[in-house]
């Protein structure tokens, strides 16, 4: 059964500083991995989407990078603003999932103060 | 826009009530997805589709039913509604082809069942 944690379940950090977001999963045969933003009461966003054959993928300040053979993603936001506060979520997508169902994370919680 | 639209966005139900959520996407995708999003819980599959006139059962499938009478659209019923189901009803959707695509959600509707 695939497994997701993300660590730490919540992240404070002054404007400007680079953020450094972590996701783990236990089973390495995945199609790809998804990176989304949820505002408070709101629905999720796509970010990045890194297919189980890249190393990484970027979108302005955002970069996400994948190590298959560990298990690990991480998602860098550079130079952090207080609009990045939000709750980020990870999810992959297992090849032996029928239907291609997401297994989610908990999420990041955070928080960028002026 | 494109995207996934879902109705209501918000619900209060009495228990025993039943209601039906609608989830409607133009982008042609095939496969279709219910979860539920509860605090400390994650997100969590209820139902999913892979085209239409077929379903399947997620992790967390008890109390509810799906039907998928057209492509672009996605019904979640509840016929007998519990407070255990007041939580945060998420639809999304995805091309068959995963492997190069990821997933699109709806905002989300927020059901309280007192």
């Amino acid at each position: 059964k695939q497994e997701v944690t993300q660590i730490p379940a919540a992240l404070s950090v002054p404007e400007g500083e680079n953020l450094v977001l972590n996701c783990s999963f236990t089973d390495s045969a995945i199609y790809n991995l998804q990176w989304f933003r949820q505002d408070p009461g709101k629905g999720l966003t796509s970010l990045l989407l890194i297919q189980s054959s890249q190393r990484e993928q970027t979108s302005g300040r955002l970069n996400a990078s994948l190590d298959k053979s560990s298990g690990r993603s991480t998602l860098y936001i550079a130079a952090s603003q207080p609009g990045d506060s939000a709750t980020y979520l990870c999810a992959v997508i297992r090849r032996q999932a029928a239907g291609n169902k997401l297994t989610f994370g908990g999420g990041t919680r955070v928080l960028v103060k002026p | 826009n494109a995207g996934v639209t879902q109705t209501p966005k918000f619900r209060v139900l009495k228990t025993g009530q039943s209601m039906t959520l609608l989830c409607a996407q133009d982008m042609n995708h095939e496969y279709m997805y219910w979860y539920r999003q509860d605090p400390g819980m994650g997100l969590r599959l209820i139902h999913y589709s892979v085209g239409e006139g077929t379903t399947a059962k997620g992790e967390v499938p008890d109390g509810y039913n799906v039907s998928r009478l057209k492509k672009q659209n996605f019904l979640l019923g509840l016929e007998s509604a519990a407070p255990s189901q007041t939580s945060v009803y998420f639809c999304a959707s995805s091309p068959s082809r995963v492997p190069l695509y990821g997933y699109t959600f709806g905002s989300g509707t927020r059901l309280t069942v007192v």
